[in-house]
């Protein structure tokens, strides 16, 4: 069956370092991927899209890569600060139509200023 | 842009009660969708809906769980009877075609 897998300890990481958060995936092969930051007691906020033919995609600190050989997606943020402390979230396509995505656990960052 | 409206906020009632839950998309957004999130985990899609006629509906226990979307704007979620199991936070999201989803802030939902 299709599984996403993300990393459920914590991430602790010293401010002004680079946080990498991973998203596995099996039995898949997804057309893209997205990624979500959720605060807590909020809704889920959409950050970057990635396509399969997309090997890398920027928004300003925030980098995400995408290996559809390994089944894998990379989350960096650049110059990590204390107000990027959430939970972040992967997101895949269902099958049966674009708009439909089955979510991760999620991962918490924590950023220690 | 005025984002995805939900409430209450939080709610608590006894198992075997009935409880409803109220969602307002962003204005011109055809596709809502109702999620279901337990501590620790992502988002689980119970119903999704394209205007007023629903997509997907495989997740929804629907021997509990209800629904409705009228006149293709607001949608409420209903839980009768509720379980403990059911504690959780019930989250709306809407989309334009092919566009990633905005998600409100949930409900809160705790079972006694």
């Amino acid at each position: 069956s299709q599984k996403i897998e993300q990393n459920s300890e914590a991430l602790n990481i010293q401010e002004g370092k680079t946080a990498t958060l991973t998203c596995n995936y099996t039995n898949y092969s997804p057309a893209y991927l997205q990624w979500y930051r959720q605060d807590p007691g909020r809704g889920p906020v959409f950050l970057l899209l990635i396509r399969e033919n997309e090997k890398e995609k920027r928004k300003e600190r925030l980098k995400v890569t995408f290996d559809t050989t390994l089944k894998q997606s990379l989350f960096h943020i650049t110059a990590s600060q204390p107000a990027d402390s959430a939970t972040y979230l992967c997101a895949l396509p269902l099958s049966g139509g674009y708009q439909k995505v089955t979510f991760g656990t999620g991962t918490k960052l924590q950023v220690i200023p | 842009e005025a984002g995805v409206a939900q409430s209450p906020r939080y709610k608590i009632i006894e198992k075997r009660q009935s409880v409803a839950f109220w969602c307002n998309p962003i204005s011109g957004h055809a596709t809502l969708y109702w999620y279901q999130q337990i501590l620790g985990q992502g988002p689980k899609l119970l119903i999704q809906f394209q205007n007023n006629g629903v997509v997907d509906d495989s997740q929804l226990p629907k021997d509990r769980f209800s629904a409705e979307r009228l006149k293709g704007v607001d949608s409420t979620l209903k839980i009768q009877p509720a379980k403990l199991e059911d504690s959780a936070v019930y989250l709306c999201a809407s989309s334009l075609e092919a566009e990633p989803q905005h998600f409100g802030d949930g409900t809160r939902l705790s079972i006694l």
